[in-house]
């Protein structure tokens, strides 16, 4: 079946740092969205992609969906202790049921 | 309400015993799932109901788990027998559905704590 892989699992950066996570299917996918849960919260939706190398920004959030509608990307510049939290992938298989299927999540921890 | 609703919020209960946990989604939505959450894991999926399509049990992880949607609104997920290992916050999630209006909209979960 189809299998959502973010990588890294963990993240931990200092504050003011940049970085990127990824997130890959193992099928095709009719739109791309991310996630934030907050230390103790539930999972809130951030942004949603459907179009091939559709790039979305939210503030210091930039979201990027592949060409090949197989894989995305989140780039967080200047990370702040607000980010903190785990980010999940979720991706619905093109022609397929629209089961929302979600990565494993990948957790960030920011040192001020 | 506006949002999904989850009861209860909280659930202690001795190993062996049932329980049962409740989902209200949002109006309208006609899908809904339930995952799995354990102390700072990622999201498990259980189970998903889509209209009145059969649903997608492939996540659950024993036959001590079931779940049912009565008229397309309402689920409870019932496990039976508790363990130990079923400790965790069940989270219900829920969908509009089609075309690009399948943003998911989770509840606060029911933490459960098996003793």
């Amino acid at each position: 079946g189809q299998q959502v892989m973010q990588i890294p699992q963990y993240q931990h950066v200092q504050e003011g740092e940049d970085f990127t996570t990824y997130c890959n299917s193992s099928t095709t996918l009719s739109n791309i969205q991310w996630y934030k849960q907050r230390p103790g919260g539930h999972p809130v939706f951030l942004i949603q992609l459907v179009k091939s190398g559709e790039v979305k920004k939210q503030k210091r959030l930039t979201f990027q969906f592949g060409e090949a509608k197989k894989n995305s990307s989140l780039h967080i510049t200047a990370t702040q202790t607000t980010d903190v939290g785990t980010y999940f992938c979720a991706g619905i298989t093109q022609g397929g049921s629209e089961k929302l299927v979600f990565g494993k999540g990948m957790k960030l921890t920011v040192n001020p | 309400g506006a949002g999904v609703s989850q009861s209860p919020s909280n659930k202690v209960t001795e190993k062996g015993k049932d329980v049962e946990l409740r989902c209200d989604p949002i109006s309208g939505h006609t899908a809904l799932y339930w995952y799995r959450q354990s102390l700072g894991q990622g999201l498990e999926f259980l189970i998903y109901f889509q209209g009145n399509s059969a649903p997608d049990k492939s996540g659950l992880p024993s036959d001590r788990f079931s779940a049912e949607r009565t008229g397309g609104s309402v689920s409870t997920l019932t496990i039976q027998r508790t363990q130990q290992e079923d400790s965790a916050v069940y989270l219900c999630a829920s969908s509009p559905t089609g075309g690009s209006g399948t943003e998911a909209f989770f509840g606060q979960g029911t933490r459960l704590t098996v003793v």
